[in-house]
């Protein structure tokens, strides 16, 4: 089982590059999210979707993209790498709103 | 905003140690996430609940509503549950209800 796969696990960028995280889930779940994960701060929002074709901002939305054109992929674009998007990455799914969430393993992203 | 507090911040104890983590948060919510995460590893759900108790293996979960605050019980410690351990709390339906706590580093000796 396959569950959410993110790629690639380990990335180093040049500031002002820009590149796609890509998501992918198996389990046919409508709601998919992304979130980062820095030292000493809980997981926050980048952005959300609650469905193919509908996304929606979180938290931190700025310098990130997204879209989703299938129910199977989610994936986060970063227009222009900046040092403060160094962070640890992850995708998550869930069959409804309020289930349980299921991770993918993170992308590691370091920015210089 | 509901805001979400975990104590300790970084727990260790012996092989065989009852371990609680505390949560506690300051609105109302619809349930209440616990989480795993190994050292460079993903995250894995170990919990959702609403209201009560639920048990799975050595690890219980509790929730007390009224007092907004949550409990992660792990019994008979062992090194391999040595992780952070996170919760969020979900307010209404969707990513954006859920509001994560900064995590307890929690590591056991054996």
């Amino acid at each position: 089982n396959a569950g959410v796969t993110q790629t690639p696990k380990f990335q180093v960028l040049k500031t002002g590059q820009s590149m796609t995280l890509q998501c992918a889930q198996d389990m046919n779940h409508e709601y998919m999210s992304w979130y980062r994960q820095d030292p000493g701060m809980g997981l926050r929002l980048i952005h959300y979707s609650v469905g193919a074709g509908i996304t929606d901002q979180g938290e931190v939305p700025n310098g990130y993209n997204v879209s989703r054109s299938t129910t199977e992929d989610f994936p986060l674009r970063l227009l222009s790498a900046a040092p403060s998007q160094t962070s640890v990455y992850f995708c998550a799914s869930s069959y409804s709103g309020q289930g349980p969430q299921h991770f993918g393993d993170g992308t590691r992203l370091s920015i210089l | 905003k509901n805001e979400v507090e975990q104590s300790p911040q970084n727990l260790t104890a012996q092989e065989g140690e009852f371990i609680t983590i505390n949560c506690s948060y300051s609105v109302g919510i619809s349930a209440l996430h616990w989480l795993q995460q190994h050292p460079g590893g993903g995250i894995v759900s170990l919990f959702m609940l609403s209201s009560g108790k639920k048990k799975h293996g050595r690890l219980i979960a509790t929730i007390n509503i009224q007092e907004k605050h949550s409990s992660l019980h792990i019994t008979a410690s062992h090194p391999r549950d040595s992780a952070v351990y996170i919760c969020a709390a979900q307010i209404g339906g969707g990513a954006d209800g859920l509001t994560f706590g900064k995590g307890t580093h929690l590591i056991i000796q054996p």
